[in-house]
């Protein structure tokens, strides 16, 4: 069945930046788009971005525009989202999510900003 | 604030049916695909409807999925204590050129 398997928690200090990388199992990973999904402590979900896993095209929601990258490598069937200029609002769990038919989620990796 | 309005909180008793709507717009539910999720306290969220209304593979028939212009509604028959948890509803947004979600409803089961 479809996994996705999403690296250890992080602690970071402000102005720092974190990668979470998601790998995929279960399934051809070129042929879905892999979603970012964050959600803060007590909060809702809140999408961050996809990345076309076959020609590596990605979409990134207009709030997170120039501070996160998602990249993908196809030989390890591993997605991966970098978020740069962290403040302690972006505390929170990140994470990566096969949308719509067939859908699955990574278990979650939490990044906590602080000084 | 979310651009799917979901009631905040729904409670009824064991074995009871419950329904928890979504409303949106034109652009999201109006002319896209509604999912719904499960999240249980402390873990990931979990598909229970895709395409309005289709259910994944081992979800039972107790959860049906309904959309109707730019509402959708999930309904939960027969409640069991394990489905209490925060239910979200998701879709594309043609205008924002991304996903959405709302804001999430708690379901108690009293």
């Amino acid at each position: 069945q479809v996994q996705f398997v999403q690296s250890g928690a992080e602690v970071k200090k402000p102005g720092a930046s974190v990668m979470v990388s998601c790998r995929a199992s279960g399934y051809t990973f070129t042929t879905y788009p892999l979603h970012w999904v964050r959600q803060a402590p007590g909060q809702r979900l809140e999408w961050m971005g996809w990345i076309d896993a076959g020609n590596g095209n990605t979409k990134y929601s207009q709030k997170f525009q120039g501070r996160v990258t998602i990249t993908r490598d196809t030989s390890a069937s591993t997605a991966y989202m970098e978020l740069s200029s962290l403040r302690s609002e972006d505390t929170a769990v990140y994470y990566c999510a096969r949308l719509g038919e067939g859908g699955a989620w990574g278990q979650g990796t939490l990044v906590t900003v602080s000084s | 604030q979310s651009v799917l309005t979901q009631p905040p909180s729904v409670s009824a008793a064991p074995g009871q049916k419950v329904t928890i709507s979504c409303s949106g717009s034109s652009s999201n539910i109006g002319n896209n695909y509604v999912s719904w999720y499960q999240q249980l306290p402390g873990t990931a969220p979990k598909l229970l409807i895709y395409d309005n209304n289709k259910r994944p593979s081992g979800i039972p028939d107790r959860f049906s999925g309904s959309k109707s212009g730019t509402s959708a509604t999930l309904g939960i028959t027969g409640l069991q204590t394990g489905d209490e948890a925060d239910y979200y509803c998701g879709t594309w947004d043609s205008s924002l050129s991304g996903e959405v979600f709302g804001g999430g409803t708690k379901l108690t089961v009293l």
